[in-house]
């Protein structure tokens, strides 16, 4: 079947621009995380949906961060203002339940310029 | 605080060439220990989970072991084609369902 889909594949915008991104999960799969890998980092969490619960937010390392999730399916990832140190690998996962293993989209590349 | 360290960062292997790659955590209260390869330019792809010491799993070439304290990811003669850079990562029992990853090991199988 198909896999964590992520859009824009490559985003390129200026500094101070707002940026959305978006993860369509595996069908089915009640939970979605969002992680960011940047040059020589290991994946940072940044935010976990489960079905129609408050979402975690503990990761998010700015107020400029934040994401939602439509229907228990579809998500998208906001950067308000973006900084050049916000540039990185944004990825998406989605598991069938909270404990299970996590797939992972093919991510979006964001440079702020 | 939550911590995994993968060893070594990089490893280069002839063709054939066994080894091992290291994955030593803290956590408080393992849930799961997962596997993942992650080709470049690409999303990191599952190879196994993990949950008590003393548990294996293979596939192919590889094979995953888990002790109380670390992993290893056994490579039995590897072929070129399973260069990439392998991600262990941790989920914890209690707080955030998120995984912690550590940075990974990049391993290059020479023909």
């Amino acid at each position: 079947g198909a896999g964590v889909s992520q859009s824009p594949s490559n985003k390129v915008t200026e500094k101070g621009k707002d940026v959305e991104l978006r993860c369509d999960p595996i069908s089915g799969h009640t939970a979605l995380y969002w992680y960011r890998q940047s040059l020589g980092q290991g994946l940072e969490f940044l935010i976990y949906f489960q079905g129609n619960s408050a979402p975690d937010k503990s990761g998010l390392p700015s107020d400029r961060f934040s994401a939602e999730r439509t229907g228990g399916s579809v998500s998208t990832l906001t950067i308000q203002r973006t900084q050049q140190e916000d540039s990185a690998v944004y990825l998406c996962a989605s598991s069938p339940v909270t404990w299970e293993t996590q797939y992972f989209g093919p991510g979006t590349r964001l440079l702020v310029l | 605080e939550d911590q995994v360290t993968q060893s070594p960062e990089a490893l280069r292997l002839q063709e054939g060439e066994s080894s091992s790659l290291n994955c030593s955590y803290t956590v408080s209260g393992l849930r799961g220990l997962f596997w993942y390869r992650q080709d470049p330019g690409k999303g990191p792809e599952f190879l196994f989970t993990l949950y008590s010491a003393g548990e294996e799993k293979e596939k192919e070439r590889l094979k995953a072991t888990l002790t109380k304290k670390e992993s290893f990811l056994h490579i039995t003669a590897p072929k070129p084609e399973d260069s990439a850079t392998y991600l262990c990562a941790v989920q914890a029992s209690g707080g955030a369902n998120n995984l912690f990853f550590g940075t990974g090991t990049r391993l290059t199988v020479i023909p």
